[in-house]
This record gives C-alpha cells, structure tokens and sequence, in this order.
C-alpha cells in the first residue's frame, strides 16, 4: 500500500461547481498535512495546511479525519484558473520529509 | 512566503556527462533540504534528504553515487547527475523548510527540467 493515495483524476467540472478530492495516509503517526497545487511544468505551491478543527480559506476548505486517515479539500464556485494537478502531503515528524501523493488533477471548463 | 531558487531551470545535456543543479535558500538558513524527482503524470517522489554539513540520507532505491548531494552551507544545496542517461531525464526540484518560521511549511525551488540526449 503507497504511504500516501489519491484518485489522479482527472475531474472535469463546469464553472461555479463544487468538487472534493480526497487523500488516505498508511501511517497513523502522521502529524502534519498540506494541499499544494501544481501547474503543468511548475513546482508545487503551498495551497494550504490541514488543521485537526478544519480550516478554509475562501473558496478551499480542508478537512482531517484521523480516524479514517484521510484529508479532504473542497472546492466551491470553481473557476477556469482553479485548473491544475492538487497534490496532498504528509509528514510524520516536523520537520521531516513531505511525501506526496500522486496528485488529483482538475480541469474547470466554462 | 520564504524563497528557494533553484537553477538551471533547464538543461539538457549528452548521455554520460555529469550535470550539476543548485538550490538555495534565498532569505532564510535551512540546515535541511529536500531533492525530488517527477516523471510525466507522477507524483513528487523524494530522492534523498540533504543535511548541512553531513551526508545526504538517500531513499530506498536511490543510487548515492549516481546521484551526489553536497550541503556545505545553511543556504545551499548541489545534486550532480553523474554520468547521465535519458533515464534520468526527469523533473528535479529541490524544497527546504524555514525552521524559524516556526510552521512546517515546505517552499520549493522553481525545478530543473534535465533532458538527457
């Protein structure tokens, strides 16, 4: 089983639409989650943290359950620019290594 | 957000030379960076944690002597391709964390996409 698992996708959504990725870790010990996006040919940008309470950012809210291991990000009112490869994170100890998963790609179409 | 500059951004290079890539840490020191490769339609998979001032821990399955990594100071890390084949070619990026920033917030470099001819 691969420490850290996403559906690749892609999802192709329509304008305004509301879609949810989710991402499951092996490790139970886990400490510290991220979203990050990335653009085709770019490094990968920190979209945000995963907080045990939840958290959101505008249109992003992102979610933990520990029991289930796994994280969530939802999207709402997607835009044509929400277009992009999201990838989640894991590391168990801070400052230690992230592991990705294979990243969930998203196209929005008008 | 903390800056990593990473270059070349682009390389390409013949079969069995050696090519060198270079990640710093622009505004902040980082005792610890990271070296990740990509494949077309795969993930970030980690390569080897680079450690100022001591060896680089590699991952299973990464060969140390093909792939060298020098941290001789807080704001910089090397990866040197030796001896490179067109199955190297790939996606390289470099990521380091500012420790006092006191989140665990990853900030990676631009990439180096090495072609291998």
């Amino acid at each position: 089983r691969k420490e850290v698992e996403q559906d690749p996708g892609p999802f192709n959504v329509p304008e305004g639409a509301t879609v949810a990725f989710n991402c499951t870790y092996s490790n139970s010990a886990s400490q510290s989650f991220f979203w990050y996006r990335q653009d085709c040919r770019k490094e990968p940008k920190l979209l945000m943290s995963v907080y045990s309470s939840g958290n959101e950012d505008g249109r992003f809210t992102a979610q933990l359950n520990r029991a289930s291991q796994y994280i969530s990000l939802l999207i709402r009112d997607s835009k044509l620019s929400d277009s992009a490869t999201y990838l989640c994170a894991v590391n168990i100890f801070k400052n230690d290594k992230l592991i990705f998963g294979t990243g969930t790609r998203l196209q929005v179409f008008p | 957000g903390a800056v990593v500059s990473q270059h070349p951004s682009r390389v390409i290079c013949k079969s069995g030379t050696s090519v060198k890539i270079e990640c710093r840490s622009l505004d902040f020191q980082a005792t610890t960076m990271f070296w990740y490769r990509q494949f077309p339609k795969q993930s970030l998979m980690l390569m080897a944690t680079s450690n100022e001032g001591s060896k680089a821990t590699y991952e299973q399955g990464v060969e140390k002597d093909k792939f060298l990594i020098n941290h001789a100071s807080l704001t910089l890390s090397t990866l040197t391709v030796t001896s490179a084949h067109p199955e190297d070619s790939s996606f390289y990026i470099c990521s380091a964390r500012d420790a006092d920033r006191g989140t665990n917030e990853a900030f990676f470099g631009q990439g180096t996409r090495l072609t291998v001819v």
